[in-house]
């Protein structure tokens, strides 16, 4: 089972909204991952935890906030967001960070700032 | 810097076969990893390549060359669904993916 899923898939909100985004995968994996993916343009890195640990943080603007409640789950806090932060925001998790270390993804959420 | 290269689009026929080629330069190498994503859904994991060589798994291929930089992933009997944007990433020296901008691949009957 390589099944990681994303909650919701489809999001509108305003640009005063506080909304999360969740993830969720049961492969015991223990890195995972936030990308932000514009159309036609590959996967940028937004955020990795290893083990629970936030370990990369790619110059992220604060507005967007990480969180990891324990191995299973990711939630992507979003307020005071800008319409071009619109994207498709994808979940990844992989068994750990090392080389052999393939990366699932989740079906995404598709954002739009309003 | 860390680049990747990768045609933007390609064309072909449906039951024939293509590759599509990837060059890369980065700082450190652990890897490389083909991805399929149909438009609107998430990647999909094809393949992976540490050692040079060809690793083939069904319909697909892909092979790599070190020394040179370069890999390449192989379709065979095309068909209709495999039209989509195929990604070639490469693990740098601090494990992170460095992604190409894709391959659109188009199918044609």
């Amino acid at each position: 089972d390589t099944e990681v899923t994303q909650t919701p898939k489809h999001l509108v909100m305003g640009m005063t909204n506080k909304k999360s985004l969740k993830c969720e995968q049961h492969m015991g994996h223990r890195a995972m991952y936030w990308y932000k993916q514009k159309a036609k343009k590959p996967p940028e890195l937004m955020f990795v935890y290893s083990y629970e640990k936030l370990s990369i943080n790619e110059s992220v603007p604060s507005r967007f906030s990480p969180e990891c409640p324990n191995s299973s789950l990711l939630n992507l806090h979003l307020h005071a967001l800008q319409p071009e932060d619109s994207a498709l925001y994808l979940c990844a998790s992989s068994q750990g960070t090392g080389h052999t270390d393939t990366q699932y993804f989740g079906p995404g959420t598709r954002l739009t700032v309003l | 810097g860390q680049n990747i290269d990768q045609p933007t689009e390609m064309t072909a026929t449906e039951g024939a076969i293509v590759q599509i080629n990837c060059t890369y330069q980065t700082s450190g190498f652990n890897g490389l990893f083909w991805y399929q994503q149909h438009a609107g859904e998430a990647p999909t994991f094809l393949s992976y390549n540490v050692l040079d060589g060809l690793e083939e798994k069904g319909r697909f291929s892909s092979f790599l060359s070190r020394s040179k930089g370069y890999s390449y992933l192989l379709l065979k009997e095309l068909q209709m669904k495999d039209s989509a944007s195929y990604l070639c990433a490469v693990m740098d020296s601090n494990y992170q993916l460095i992604w190409g901008a894709g391959t659109k691949l188009i199918i044609k009957p």
